[in-house]
């Protein structure tokens, strides 16, 4: 049974450089999410892609992060310019898209240490 | 978005039943319930969701009175690898974002 996967596992930076976080949904899954979650609080919806489409973005989502799903397969999170404030467990989720009660799949997460 | 509130930690011993409870007074018709758990540095994990009256899995089970206004997820003869995050959430049908709390903190001990 393949779940979903997050690459990579750990991202240690320095403050003002960019990182890329790749995701690889469950693959009949056209429904992917990207959500953050800081210590003690629970995930945070990010965005949001429907095949290649991106059909929605939070506001916690600046113009520093950007989000892409080419081909309606994986998914990256690219965030530049990071600052300490990104330090954060970055989770993706995947799902079908299919049912009125549409369960999502998480990943393991990536979690981003920004000095 | 209704909102939910649970307690924010609950102490158990290996095999006994875990009865958490979630209020969300201003569920709305179209929302249903749906549990997460939560291991630490790992992503949530689906255990069980309902709309109304109870559903059981090979993992818990949800209590859902007439009102819909709680909801009690029960797992039984709990382990120590139980201990996780639980967190309770109510959303719409086809509503795509999860919105989740802080969750209940469930420890349990030998």
């Amino acid at each position: 049974d393949t779940g979903v996967s997050q690459d990579p596992r750990h991202k240690i930076t320095k403050r003002g450089q960019n990182v890329t976080f790749r995701c690889d949904p469950i693959s009949e899954h056209n429904r992917l999410y990207w959500y953050r979650q800081t210590l003690g609080q629970g995930p945070e919806f990010l965005t949001y892609f429907q095949n290649e489409a991106q059909l929605e973005k939070s506001r916690l989502l600046s113009d520093r992060f950007s989000a892409e799903r080419p081909k309606g397969s994986f998914s990256t999170l690219e965030i530049q310019r990071t600052e300490q404030g990104d330090s954060a467990m970055y989770l993706c989720a995947s799902s079908m898209g299919l049912a009125l009660t549409d369960t999502q799949y998480f990943g393991p997460g990536t979690r981003l240490t920004v000095l | 978005l209704a909102k939910t509130t649970q307690p924010i930690s609950m102490d158990s011993y290996e095999g006994q039943e875990v009865n958490i409870t979630c209020s969300h007074n201003n569920i709305a018709t179209n929302d249903y319930i749906t549990w997460y758990q939560q291991f630490p540095s790992q992503g949530p994990r689906f255990i069980i969701q309902g709309y109304k009256t109870k559903v059981t899995n090979e993992v818990a089970s949800l209590f859902i009175p007439a009102d819909r206004k709680s909801s009690t997820l029960s797992l039984p003869r709990v382990s120590l690898s139980d201990t996780a995050v639980y967190y309770c959430l109510v959303g719409a049908f086809n509503d795509y974002k999860l919105s989740f709390g802080a969750g209940t903190t469930v420890t349990v001990r030998a």
